[in-house]
C-alpha cells in the first residue's frame, strides 16, 4: 500500500513570495490533515478536511494561507505572501475516517525555508 | 482544550540501557493517546496508541506505554534501547468533547530527542 505522498520535499523562497505544497493521501482515506512543524516544536494542525469539506481550520492564518481538496483526494496548501516565520516543515497526514481513534498516517513533509 | 507536555526535551542513554520518555496530558473528557517517532528527514510513524481497555499498551520496536488516568500521564518505556532508536518522539492526544463529538485532530507535545550512545 502506497503511503502519503508530498511534494516538493524542500523549498527555499524569499519573503513575500508565494509557494504551494501538494499532498496525495493514502487511497480511500477520507480525512486529510495539514500540520505545520516549526523547528523544536511538535506539529500543529493547520486544517482538516473530511472528503472535500473543511472540518477545522481554526489555526490556519487565513490572511496568507489557503488550502483546497477539490475532488476529495489530493490537496494543495498555499502561502501567499510568505513570511520569515513560515519557515517550517509542512506535514500532510490522512486517516480512514474522522473519529479520534483513527490512526493518522504521515507523509515525509515539505521543508520550507523563507529567506 | 487539549494539551500535552513532554517533560524532557532531550534524553541521552547508552545502548542496552532502559529508557522512559515522560508525557502528561490535559483534556476535559475522554482521550485517546498516541506516541509517534520521527527519524531525521522523515514523517511521523505511529509507535503505539491507547484507545481503551488495558492501561499497558505494547507497540512496535519493543516500546510500551502505560496510561495512568489519575496522574494524567502516558509515559513511553523500552527495557533495552538500540542505536537505531535514536530519533525524536512525540506524544499526542485526541478525543471527544463534552457532547461526544470527535475532535479527530491530534494535539502534540514538544517532542523528546532520544540519543542512544554506543
Amino acid at each position: 500500500e502506497a503511503g502519503v505522498a508530498q511534494s516538493p520535499r524542500y523549498k527555499i523562497i524569499e519573503k513575500r513570495q508565494s509557494v504551494a505544497f501538494w499532498c496525495n493521501p493514502i487511497s480511500g482515506h477520507a480525512t486529510l490533515y495539514w500540520y505545520q512543524q516549526i523547528l523544536g516544536q511538535g506539529p500543529k494542525l493547520l486544517i482538516q478536511f473530511q472528503n472535500n469539506g473543511v472540518v477545522d481550520d481554526s489555526q490556519l492564518p487565513k490572511d496568507r494561507f489557503s488550502a483546497e481538496r477539490l475532488k476529495g483526494v489530493d490537496s494543495t496548501l498555499k502561502i501567499q505572501p510568505a513570511k520569515l516565520e513560515d519557515s517550517a516543515v509542512y506535514l500532510c497526514a490522512s486517516s480512514l475516517r474522522r473519529p479520534s481513534y483513527n490512526e493518522q498516517f504521515f507523509g515525509p513533509g515539505t521543508r520550507l525555508t523563507v529567506l | 482544550a487539549q494539551s500535552v507536555t513532554q517533560l524532557d526535551s532531550q534524553v541521552p542513554v547508552f545502548e542496552e540501557a532502559p529508557v522512559e520518555l515522560r508525557c502528561n496530558y490535559s483534556s476535559s473528557v475522554s482521550v485517546y493517546l498516541f506516541w509517534y517517532v520521527q527519524y531525521p528527514n522523515q514523517g511521523l510513524q505511529l509507535l503505539l496508541k491507547y484507545l481503551s481497555g488495558s492501561t499497558l499498551v505494547k507497540g512496535i520496536n519493543g516500546f510500551e506505554a502505560e496510561f495512568n488516568k489519575s496522574q494524567t500521564s502516558f509515559h513511553l518505556r523500552k527495557p533495552s534501547v538500540h542505536i537505531s532508536d535514536t530519533a525524536e518522539y512525540f506524544c499526542a492526544v485526541s478525543g471527544n468533547d463534552a457532547g461526544g463529538t470527535s475532535y479527530g485532530k491530534l494535539t502534540f507535545g514538544q517532542g523528546t530527542i532520544l540519543t542512544v550512545h554506543p
